[in-house]
């Protein structure tokens, strides 16, 4: 059964980026037509695609986000990481990395990591 | 951008009893909708793709319906550990989710 976990430092300064690590256990990123996306949700709020990667390397970010978003993927680790750059207190929120099934629903989610950014 | 509007935010309900949630989209989305459930303090965890296909180990009391803009998740018979909140998710064009119905203990 996979399973993903989130790493990545909880508190980031202003104007700073943001970098997150996805580990996947239980199989490999590479098996299946899967994709692999990260989801954020701000205190109380609802959830927010950020974009996802296929393990060719193959990227889609949200347009919202795009200018300020680099996804990428470590076959080798098993794992696919998030960089968020110039954030403000407005990318505060939980991220969560999931599966994503050929671009459709996520299935499964990690646990999800608080990332605060003030100075 | 496919904005999805769920309704209500908030809906109570007795243990037993049946719930219905409902979900509008902005422009049509075929079938191309899940719907989520999220505990406190936990990741949500899915629930329909499809529209009405239930993903592995759900429940039969929860079930979709609907396709175009119209979509409702109904749970019957209404057990403790259901009531949390509720989210719908397009994947027609990108992927967005509605805000959420917090289905709460009447």
């Amino acid at each position: 059964q996979v399973q993903l976990q989130e790493s990545g430092p909880g508190l980031v300064k202003p104007s700073q980026t943001l970098s997150l690590t996805c580990t996947v256990s239980g199989g490999s990123i590479s098996s299946g037509s899967y994709y692999w996306s990260w989801i954020r949700q701000p205190a109380g709020k609802g959830l927010e695609w950020i974009g996802r990667i296929y393990t060719s390397g193959s990227t889609n970010y949200n347009p919202s986000l795009k200018s300020r978003v680099t996804i990428s993927v470590d076959t080798s680790k098993n794992q696919f990481s998030l960089k968020l750059s110039s954030v403000t207190a407005a990318d505060t929120a939980v991220y969560y990395c999931a599966r994503d099934f050929t671009r459709h629903w996520f299935d499964p989610w990690g646990q999800g990591t608080l990332v605060t950014v003030s100075s | 951008e496919i904005v999805m509007t769920q309704s209500p935010a908030t809906l109570s309900v007795s243990p037993g009893e049946r719930a219905t949630l409902s979900c509008r989209a902005s422009q049509s989305v075929s079938s191309n909708l899940a719907w989520y459930q999220q505990k406190p303090g936990q990741a949500p965890r899915l629930l329909i793709y499809g529209a009405s296909t239930r993903a592995t180990g759900i429940p039969a009391r929860f079930s979709g319906s609907g396709s175009g803009t119209e979509f409702t998740l109904t749970i019957s018979s209404l057990q403790s550990e259901d009531f949390a909140v509720y989210y719908c998710q397009q994947y027609n064009n990108w992927q967005t989710f509605g805000q959420g119905t917090k289905l709460e203990i009447k």
